[in-house]
């Protein structure tokens, strides 16, 4: 298996500009998470899916974001409109229903300037 | 929010030297696990210690839980230099299917 699959890898925009991140899960994974990374805050989950239903929103830090999953194999976390203060790594993690590991993404890299 | 926090912050050794990072958290648990990061990568699991054990070898690394002190310890003997990461650890809250990751310990293992 490929592992969990991010794009991009990097992403630089301007303020105001829509980002949207994408994510491919491991195949059979009925879990998937969405984590900010930022020196000050550390890793912070945003988001979790369970079969495709959000469960859990409550680390989304305002409504210029957002996520979605439409099917088991893919999930966006959109950013619309990006701030400067969103700037992170955002990383995308899946696991298996019944298991507590979580295998994660290579995230992605987001600077807004 | 954060639910583990470990301590220390950084810690910095010799090649050949064990390496420990203790990580404490606030509420009951149906487990905790411990993951590594390497710069610009991905978080990688490491083991897991259920709330029933109180200690857990894999290899090199030992993980000891004591769930009256709400904290764990993960010991690496005989450390390498591949061994520098940041290492974090994260607890399976009951009644919660997500899990909350601690700040990090940041590992520097030098030749």
């Amino acid at each position: 298996d490929a592992g969990v699959i991010q794009s991009p890898r990097h992403e630089v925009t301007e303020m105001g500009q829509e980002v949207t991140l994408r994510c491919k899960p491991i195949s059979g994974h009925d879990y998937l998470f969405w984590y900010r990374q930022t020196m000050m805050r550390g890793l912070e989950l945003l988001i979790y899916f369970n079969n495709n239903v959000p469960i859990d929103d409550s680390g989304m830090p305002e409504d210029r974001f957002s996520a979605k999953m439409p099917n088991a194999s893919f999930s966006t976390l959109k950013i619309q409109p990006s701030e400067p203060r969103d700037s992170a790594v955002y990383f995308c993690a899946s696991r298996p229903g019944g298991r507590s590991e979580q295998y994660f993404g290579p995230g992605t890299r987001l600077t807004v300037t | 929010s954060q639910q583990g926090e470990e301590d220390p912050q950084a810690l910095s050794i010799q090649e050949g030297e064990n390496a420990t990072m203790n990580c404490s958290y606030k509420t009951s648990i149906n487990n905790l696990q411990w993951y590594r990061q390497n710069s610009g990568r991905g978080l990688v699991h490491l083991i897991l210690i259920r709330s029933n054990e109180r200690e857990k070898h894999s290899g090199r690394l030992r993980v000891t839980l004591d769930t009256s002190k709400k904290s764990s310890s993960l010991l690496i003997t005989a450390s390498r230099a591949a061994d520098t990461a940041s290492y974090f650890c994260a607890t399976d809250a009951e009644n919660n299917n997500d899990m909350r990751f601690g700040a990090g310990t940041r590992l520097t293992v030098k030749p």
